[in-house]
């Protein structure tokens, strides 16, 4: 059974990085068949993709161009984990934070229990 | 980026009866594989989103049959066919086809 254990700080202070890390067990982060992706849900935005990173033959990372400039998604695969880093974080950025695994048809099949992040000083 | 545009928003049931929501893409969604790819997720209150449909029509695993997806061009619908309370939540579609995947602004069911 695939899960998905997420961990990092639920404040962040603006101006700061946001650092949250999804720990895999069942599965592989170097797995061919699966992309590993954040998703972030706040009543304003709604849900909203904000990258992955995939292994075919070599490690592709791709972002949504709304936070292009400011995130960083990193496979770690001695620990079999993924992270997510947020720069340079503002209030708009307050949400809850999913680690998602995809499968068959891009399906986000698997989800983290969520963190809470808020940016506040 | 592809739009996602669902409806209603609220839908309030009757247990045992029957429910429709709709979530109509920008573009087409069809894969060169021939599938679309559109999936459906429930977000039960308190809970992480679970995926329920993927292309278009098939059911995840463990997901009852009551639930059902179908395509028509770049129009989804998923119903369900007797409505119980456990489905109480909000209902999202999300196109899988290109990055930056998209969510619709999601379908309060609510008994």
């Amino acid at each position: 059974q695939v899960q998905l254990q997420q961990s990092g700080p639920g404040l962040v202070k603006p101006s700061q990085t946001l650092s949250l890390t999804c720990a895999i067990s069942g599965d592989s982060v170097s797995d061919n068949n699966a992309a590993w992706n954040w998703v972030r849900q706040s009543p304003s935005r709604g849900l909203e993709w904000l990258g992955r990173t995939y292994y075919k033959s070599k490690w592709y990372n791709e972002y949504a161009v709304s936070v292009k400039s400011r995130v960083t998604v990193n496979p770690d695969t001695s620990k079999n984990q993924f992270s997510l880093q947020l720069n340079s974080v503002t209030p708009g950025d307050t949400a809850v934070y999913y680690c998602v695994r995809a499968t068959t048809g891009n399906a986000f099949d698997i989800w983290g229990q969520g963190t809470m992040v808020t940016v506040s000083s | 980026d592809i739009v996602m545009t669902q409806s209603p928003l609220s839908l309030p049931v009757t247990p045992g009866e029957p429910a429709s929501i709709s979530c109509r893409s920008s573009q087409s969604l069809l894969h060169s594989n021939g599938y679309n790819y559109l999936n459906w997720y429930l977000q039960k209150p308190g809970q992480s989103p679970q995926l329920l449909i993927y292309r278009g029509s098939y059911r995840a695993s463990g997901v009852p049959e009551r639930f059902s997806g179908s395509v028509s061009g770049t129009d989804f619908t998923l119903k369900i066919s007797r409505v119980e309370g456990e489905d109480v939540g909000a209902y999202y579609c999300m196109e899988a086809l290109q990055t930056p995947y998209t969510f619709g602004q999601g379908t309060k069911l609510e008994i």
